[in-house]
């Protein structure tokens, strides 16, 4: 399973764009990007997953370059309720060892 | 659907007791994996399973058994409770993800199981 490389924390202000960048240099042929979010006190949800080029939905946007050795989570105008910690897993399909890393925290202030 | 359901939510334990953490799921989920949480820290996966009588180790599994007998089910037992065993467990199920479908291979938490061993 690819070893993934977060910031440890970032802080931002209510309205900005937040990226989070992820590093994985060793990420396979079939590895799947994902990103998770987790509150204080839950479990972690399922944010977005791409495989290359960009996604988007509803929640983010998640762009990864042509080498696939890195991934960025875009959170558009981020608001106080998007204070969470940030993991974010690679894997490939059918792959069932699925190990977090220590996740990025961001803080977002009024 | 009720999703993922851990019990019990919290639960204090002595050194050298034995417990047993439920996990049930409901969706039909093939994949299921049990992690551990430290104060601040990320999830650390003790063990997973793929399928009804197969389970496999993860990253941390001194200290732990778990079993696999239903697709529904996969309960986590401590043997014998230390301290370092003090954490949130999390039970988390999922589909795999597969090349002719679509699913993501999203995993599905529960709300937690916080045990302490004093």
């Amino acid at each position: 399973l690819a070893k993934t490389t977060q910031p440890i924390s970032m802080d931002s202000y209510e309205g900005q764009e937040v990226n989070i960048t992820c590093s994985h240099n060793n990420i396979a042929t079939n590895d799947y990007i994902t990103w998770y979010q987790q509150f204080p006190s839950q479990g972690p949800r399922f944010i977005i997953q791409g495989y290359k080029t960009k996604v988007t939905n509803e929640v983010a946007s998640l762009f990864i370059p042509a080498d696939r050795k890195s991934s960025t989570l875009s959170l558009p105008r981020v608001s106080l309720s998007d204070t969470a910690v940030y993991y974010c897993l690679v894997g490939f399909y059918n792959n069932n060892d699925m190990r977090f890393g220590a996740g990025t925290r961001l803080t977002v202030k009024p | 659907n009720a999703g993922v359901t851990q019990t019990p939510k919290f639960r204090i334990l002595k050194i050298g007791q034995s417990m047993t953490l439920q996990c049930t799921q409901d969706m039909n989920h093939n994949y299921m994996y049990w992690y551990r949480q430290d104060p601040g820290m990320g999830l650390k996966l003790i063990y997973y399973s793929v399928g009804a009588g197969i389970t496999d180790k993860g990253e941390v599994p001194n200290g732990y058994n778990v079993s696999r007998s239903t697709t529904e089910d996969f309960p986590l037992r401590l043997e014998l409770a230390a301290p370092s065993q003090t954490s949130v467990y999390f039970c988390a199920s999922s589909y795999s993800i597969s090349a002719t479908n679509a699913n993501t291979g999203e995993l599905f938490f529960g709300e937690g199981s916080r045990l302490t061993v004093l």
